[in-house]
Parts: structure tokens; C-alpha cells; sequence
């Protein structure tokens, strides 16, 4: 088993619509939780970084984070065509990882116009 | 900078030839990592460093692969008598401090024919 799963997707919405992208997790000591999109030929960018359970928002994008469950998720409001790339969950842990990021494999998301 | 620049963009070798490549991190940035993407967003942690000194190696192929981060330079991540299976993006990302969050430059494709 993956420390890490991701469903890879691929996801096809129409625009407006909610997405809803999921991680679970496996080593109950990671501690920091991101979520990264990444265009073709391009490197992974930062969307959302949450360190403790609950929910961050910023714009049309929501982190959620439930340690009990070992489940974290994305949500995109009111999506857009240029959302559309691959969704890259990742996370860390202070202790004997060093930092180190443990990504998923990626969702691969297509928002039509 | 502002941004982590990854330098060439891609990198042509034939087997058992050598191939260095080049990262400079965000200005005022003390941890640099670097990642190796294979078949399609399998991420691979390899090494980071804080500032010129190694911070994790626990993901470097101990025989073939070196990195460096030295003073007023970029950091390179270097390999010896490369094999097709070095076929790859490398990514570079780089944070302030260690639990802070990684930005990532856009890589360097590596083929190895």
C-alpha cells in the first residue's frame, strides 16, 4: 500500500461546477498537508498549505484536513478552463522525514468550456 | 530571485555519458530540495540541503548521483555514467525554512537515449 493515494482521475467537469479532489493517507505522523497544480511541462505550484485539522479557504480553492480519518480535500468553486491540469496532493512530517514531500500520483482534471 | 530557476531545460545524453544540472532557489531561501519525476507524477524524493550543507540523503543512489549547494553559487545535482532509467524531470524546490512550504522551478527533462 501507497503511504499516499490519489484517484488519478481523469476528471472532466463542465465550467461553474464544483470540484472536489481527495487524498488519503496512510503515516499518521505527517503533519503538513498541500495541494499543488501542475501544467503540462511545468513544475508543481503551490495552491493550498494547512499544517493542522480543519478547513483553509483562499478564493474559489478549500483545504480540508481530517487527521482522524487520515483524508484530506480540495475543493474548487465555480471552476474555470484554466483550472484545468493535474492536482498533486503532498505532505510531510517534521520527525524522521526531514520534510521531505510524499506526493499522490495526481488527478488529472479538464474543466470544458 | 523570485521564482527557482532550473537550468537547462533539457538535457540530452547518451548512455554512460555524464549530466549536470543547475538550480539557483528563491533569494533568501535556505532549504533546497530536489525531486525526481518518473512515469507520469511519480515523485521521487532524492536530497535536500540546508543552505551548503546536506540535510537528507536518504533518497540519493548512493553510486552514481551527487549534488552540491555551495555559497554564491546555483546548486547542482550531478550524475555519472548515466542509464536509460535516469530518464527523467528533476525538479528543484526550495523553502525558507524547513517547515515552510516548497515552491518548485519547472525542472529539467533529462534523456537519456
Amino acid at each position: 500500500q501507497k503511504e499516499v493515494e490519489q484517484d488519478p482521475g481523469p476528471l472532466s467537469v463542465p465550467e461553474g461546477a464544483i470540484v472536489s479532489l481527495n487524498c488519503t493517507y496512510s503515516n499518521s505522523a505527517f503533519q503538513y498537508f498541500m495541494w499543488y497544480r501542475q501544467y503540462s511541462r511545468k513544475g508543481p505550484e503551490l495552491l493550498m498549505y494547512t499544517y493542522s485539522s480543519g478547513n483553509k479557504e483562499d478564493g474559489r480553492f478549500t483545504a480540508q484536513v481530517d487527521k482522524s480519518s487520515k483524508y484530506i480535500s480540495l475543493f474548487i468553486r465555480d471552476s474555470q478552463p484554466s483550472d484545468s491540469a493535474t492536482y498533486l496532493c503532498a505532505m510531510s512530517d517534521s520527525g524522521g522525514s526531514n520534510y521531505k514531500l510524499t506526493f499522490g500520483k495526481g488527478t488529472l482534471l479538464t474543466v470544458n468550456p | 530571485g523570485e521564482e527557482v530557476a532550473q537550468t537547462p531545460k533539457h538535457l540530452v545524453r547518451g548512455e554512460g555519458q555524464k549530466a549536470k544540472l543547475y538550480c539557483a532557489p528563491i533569494k533568501g531561501h535556505s532549504y533546497v530540495f530536489w525531486y525526481q519525476q518518473v512515469l507520469k507524477n511519480e515523485f521521487k524524493f532524492l536530497i535536500s540541503f540546508q543552505n551548503e550543507n546536506v540535510f537528507d540523503e536518504t533518497g540519493m543512489p548512493k553510486e552514481r548521483f551527487s549534488a552540491k549547494c555551495l555559497p554564491n553559487s546555483p546548486c547542482s545535482l550531478e550524475i555519472q555514467a548515466t542509464k536509460l532509467e535516469d530518464s527523467a524531470v528533476y525538479f528543484c524546490a526550495s523553502s525558507q525554512f524547513q517547515d515552510q512550504p516548497q515552491h518548485f522551478g519547472d525542472g529539467t527533462r533529462l534523456s537519456i537515449l
